[in-house]
């Protein structure tokens, strides 16, 4: 069935340090591949999301690349401040109207 | 832009008892609301999909008679909990979407941590 692999957190940073979130998916047929974010105290917003094989979706200083050759759809940010402190989700949609989804990593940035 | 509100946050309640979780769409009618479950260090993983007058569709392992879904109106759905017990203890995220927005417009609540002691 279809899956997300999410590296696993707590993921500590100091601020402007490169951050990388791994994710991994399975798959049947061709998914939308979408990174949300929760900030304390409120729900998950979309941060980025690509529906196709080498898209790069990106906002807000994050991207990630839909890399279907190593079914992959990692998150990179070269700078990360304070205020990106949250937990990241990654998540998959095929055919059906819901969503997959991964683990969440934390993402705690220092000053 | 669109928002969700989900209540309550948190919430401890004895086991044995009932407790309902609300999610509102604010400013835009919600035709189709999902229901979410999140235990420690695991994924999201969907309970039930619930259409504004229709019975909701439940996930696989889901007992439908001990998480009541109702969604009664384009606005609100709630989630009741029956005779919760102690492995009910989770987080429950809802989200929201609507029919014109391409499968793209999913709004989620805040979330509720329920704790049954």
């Amino acid at each position: 069935g279809d899956s997300v692999t999410q590296m696993e957190g707590p993921v500590t940073l100091s601020e402007e340090a490169f951050l990388t979130i791994n994710c991994t998916y399975t798959a049947t047929g061709y998914p939308s591949l979408f990174w949300y974010v929760q900030y304390p105290g409120e729900g998950l917003q979309l941060l980025l999301k690509a529906t196709k094989a080498d898209d790069k979706g990106s906002n807000k200083g994050f991207e990630a690349t839909y890399r279907k050759e190593t079914t992959s759809f990692h998150l990179e940010k070269g700078s990360v401040q304070v205020s990106d402190s949250a937990v990241y989700f990654c998540a998959l949609r095929t055919g059906a109207n819901n969503l997959f989804f991964g683990t969440g990593t934390r993402l705690t940035v220092i000053p | 832009g669109a928002v969700v509100s989900q209540h309550p946050s948190r919430v401890i309640c004895k086991s044995g008892t009932s407790v309902k979780i609300e999610c509102r769409s604010l400013d835009f009618q919600a035709t189709t609301m999902f229901w979410y479950r999140q235990f420690p260090k695991q994924s999201l993983m969907l309970m039930a999909t619930s259409n504004e007058g229709s019975k909701a569709t439940y996930e696989q392992g889901v007992e439908k008679d001990k998480f009541l879904i109702n969604h009664a109106s384009l606005t609100l759905s709630t989630l009741t909990v029956t005779s919760a017990h102690p492995e009910d203890s989770s987080f429950y995220i809802c989200s929201a979407t609507t029919s014109d927005r391409g499968g793209w417009g999913y709004t989620f609540g805040s979330g509720t941590r329920l704790t049954v002691v």
